[in-house]
C-alpha cells in the first residue's frame, strides 16, 4: 500500500521556466513533509520541508505547497536550471508514530537546455 | 562539518555470506536511520537507532538483518546469509534529534551474486 504517491515518472522542463512536482498522500497521520534530490551513485540531499501547520515554504528558487484537504503537496523550481536534473523523492513523516520516513518513488526531473 | 559517511560504497557478496555495512553520523548527531531501495524504488524505513539502543525496527526483515549503534564507533547494518534479492543501495541518516531532518550518507549498493 503505498501511502505517498508520486505518479509522474519522469518530467521534462526547458531550462528557465517552472518545474512542477506533485505528490500525494493517503495517511492523515502525516504532519511533516519533506522533498528531497538525488543524483545517481549518490544519497539524496535535503532540499526543503513543511509542517502541516502552513501551506507554503519558500527558500530561493524551491517553494513547497501544501494542501491538506487534498492531501496533496508540490514542489516548484523557478527559475529551473540544468543542475535541476536530477531524481526528487517527496517524504512524509507521522506524528507520534514511527520515526522513518515514508517516501514516494520519486520522479526524475529532466531540464533541457 | 564532514556529512554522513558510509563504506563501502559498493560491496559485492556471494550467496550465503555476510555482508557488514556501516554508518557513521554527522558530528553532533545521535539518531541513525537505515533506509532500503530496491531498483525504480523509493527508499524504504528499516531500523532508527541511537547511541546503544534500537528504538524503531519496523521496517527491518525479522530474520537474517541486525543492526547496532554502538557507545564507540558507526553504526552497523549486518546481513547474514544474503540473498540475490538483497540486492539494493542501502542508506543511512543522521539527525541531531528525534524528528528533526534527517541527513543522508551517499549509501552503500549491495550486489549479491
Amino acid at each position: 500500500d503505498q501511502q505517498v504517491k508520486q505518479n509522474s515518472p519522469s518530467l521534462s522542463v526547458q531550462e528557465g521556466r517552472i518545474s512542477i512536482l506533485n505528490c500525494d498522500y493517503t495517511n492523515s497521520m502525516f504532519d511533516y513533509f519533506l522533498w528531497y534530490k538525488k543524483y545517481p551513485a549518490e544519497g539524496p540531499t535535503f532540499l526543503i520541508s513543511i509542517s502541516s501547520i502552513k501551506d507554503k515554504n519558500e527558500d530561493g528558487r524551491f517553494t513547497v505547497f501544501l494542501n491538506k484537504s487534498a492531501k496533496h503537496l508540490s514542489l516548484h523550481i523557478v527559475p529551473s536550471q540544468p543542475g535541476d536534473s536530477a531524481v526528487y523523492f517527496c517524504a512524509a513523516d507521522p506524528v507520534g508514530g514511527a520515526d522513518g520516513l515514508t517516501f514516494g518513488k520519486g520522479t526524475h526531473l529532466i531540464i533541457q537546455p | 562539518n564532514a556529512g554522513v559517511m558510509q563504506n563501502p560504497r559498493h560491496l559485492v557478496r556471494r550467496r550465503g555470506q555476510e555482508a557488514r555495512l556501516r554508518c557513521s553520523p554527522m558530528k553532533g548527531h545521535s539518531h541513525v536511520y537505515w533506509y532500503r531501495q530496491l531498483p525504480e524504488e523509493g527508499l524504504k524505513f528499516m531500523v532508527y537507532l541511537q547511541k546503544e539502543n534500537i528504538i524503531d525496527e519496523s521496517g527491518m526483515p525479522k530474520e537474517r538483518f541486525s543492526a547496532e549503534f554502538p557507545k564507540e564507533g558507526p553504526s552497523i547494518l549486518r546481513i547474514q546469509q544474503v540473498v540475490r534479492g538483497d540486492s539494493a543501495a542501502y542508506f543511512c541518516a543522521s539527525s541531531p534529534a528525534r524528528e528533526e531532518t534527517q541527513y543522508f550518507g551517499p549509501g552503500t549498493r549491495l550486489l549479491v551474486l
